[in-house]
């Protein structure tokens, strides 16, 4: 079974810019989640999609969107670029959306904003 | 609200030699604990996770850890570190109602010779 992929896998834009970034999970899965690497504030869960309905949110400004297609692939848009948006942004998929499921994550986008 | 503490950004050990990579975990309800090992250049993979059934969990590539309820703490050991074992480990928590983990800041295992 194909793992979760993430496209692209590097992205070089400039301030003030927007981004969109894909994720397909793993065949079946319900649930995708979003998460931030940087290495000043580490991982940080950004949202949670099922079936299409955001479940969950984090604590991000409202450049941060999201969205859930009804194949369960997601996109996770970041609009009006900062620099301190460069990071490592990491896609997870799970069967259900119940805590103790095991999410596997994709290789991740690399952002560098300059 | 929920939290993870990793004690110990960096940990150094001689190939053969005991891992231990603390998690302690701060939550007002019964916890589901995980532990993911990330290498460079890749997303996070998992070794193992605690979800209320059997508190000593046996993971992948010979990793195991032991929920303490006590002790608020979920570490992970190893009996003999391999060189491959060296990668960044990351501790996480949720609550339920949905997957949102928080993680803690990471412990970077170095295995020497």
């Amino acid at each position: 079974k194909a793992g979760v992929t993430q496209t692209p896998r590097y992205l070089i834009k400039t301030r003030g810019q927007q981004v969109t970034l894909s994720c397909s999970p793993i065949s079946g899965h319900r649930s995708v989640s979003w998460y931030q690497q940087t290495p000043g504030q580490g991982l940080q869960f950004l949202f949670e999609y099922f079936s299409e309905t955001q479940r969950n949110k984090g604590n991000f400004p409202g450049r941060f969107s999201g969205r859930q297609f009804s194949n369960s692939r997601s996109e996770m848009n970041v609009s009006t670029l900062e620099l301190g948006d460069s990071a490592l942004y990491l896609c997870a998929s799970s069967l259900a959306s119940a805590g103790q499921e095991t999410q596997y994550f994709g290789p991740g986008t690399r952002l560098l904003v300059l | 609200a929920q939290s993870v503490t990793q004690l110990g950004s960096h940990v150094s050990v001689s190939e053969g030699a005991l891992v231990l990579l603390r998690c302690n975990y701060s939550s007002s309800v019964p916890p589901y604990l995980f532990w993911y090992v990330q290498y460079p250049n890749q997303g996070l993979q998992l070794l193992l996770k605690y979800t209320s059934a059997a508190t000593l969990v046996k993971g992948i590539n010979g990793f195991e850890a032991e929920f303490k309820k006590s002790e608020t703490s979920f570490h992970l050991t190893k009996p003999s570190a391999h060189m491959s074992d060296a990668a960044e480990y990351f501790c996480a928590v949720t609550t339920g109602g949905g997957n949102k983990l928080t993680f803690g800041t990471g412990t970077q295992l170095k295995v020497e010779l």
